[in-house]
């Protein structure tokens, strides 16, 4: 397997202008989780899905940010309008389904996708 | 609110020297614990993940701890090399997979 696939792998734009953020997780695996880091804050879980559907998105900072994922091997995180305080590195990870719960599986990361907001 | 910490926050070792990275949370109701390393420029990869109900951990020359009930958390790194340079980081698992990580450790191994 190719493991996460996020794409693009660098994104500069300008402030106002929509951003689309994607992510391919890893065939199989039910959770697929965002997440941001930034120097000041450093790791931090945006929004979570358990079989497509979200489950927790008490970490998206503000409504101008969106994640949807239509189906079990896509995922879209969204900003409109973008603001230079969004520039960070996001990454989307996924895991498979655990045996119990709470689940004791293994986080898979994606590269990240570098965000500049100008 | 659960908050992860990271001793040292920067490391500079030679070649050959056996090292401890520290990891210390706030809560103690953790489900498991991840240590992951990261490249510059690349994704976290997960090294060890120690469940609540474990001590310990180990993969080659890589040794994790756990004692949940003082919060603590040590990855012990035998015979370092300059390829084990990155960053470190550990995670908690505050429950349905929703990771709280720690500040991280960089790592510096010099030939």
């Amino acid at each position: 397997d190719a493991g996460v696939i996020q794409s693009p792998r660098h994104e500069v734009t300008e402030m106002g202008q929509e951003v689309t953020l994607r992510c391919k997780p890893i065939s199989g695996h039910d959770y697929l989780f965002w997440y941001r880091q930034t120097m000041m804050r450093g790791l931090e879980l945006l929004i979570y899905f358990n079989n497509n559907v979200p489950i927790d998105d008490s970490g998206m900072p503000e409504d101008r940010f969106s994640a949807k994922m239509p189906n079990a091997s896509f995922s879209t995180l969204k900003i409109q309008p973008s603001e230079p305080r969004d520039s960070a590195v996001y990454f989307c990870a996924s895991s498979p389904r655990p045996v119990d719960r709470p689940t004791n599986e293994k986080l898979f990361f994606g590269s990240g996708t570098q965000l500049s907001v100008l | 609110k659960q908050e992860v910490t990271q001793i040292p926050a920067a490391l500079s070792v030679p070649e050959g020297e056996n090292l401890v990275l520290n990891c210390s949370f706030t809560d103690s109701a953790i489900y498991n614990l991840q240590w992951f390393r990261q490249d510059p420029g690349k994704g976290l990869t997960s090294l060890l993940l120690i469940q609540s109900s474990q001590r310990e951990q180990t993969s080659g020359r890589l040794n994790a701890s756990l004692d949940k009930s003082s919060g603590r958390s040590t990855l012990y790194i035998a015979a370092s090399q300059p390829g084990d340079s990155a960053t470190y980081l550990c995670a908690v698992n505050t429950g349905f997979q929703k990771l709280v990580f720690g500040t991280g450790t960089r790592l510096l191994v010099s030939p």
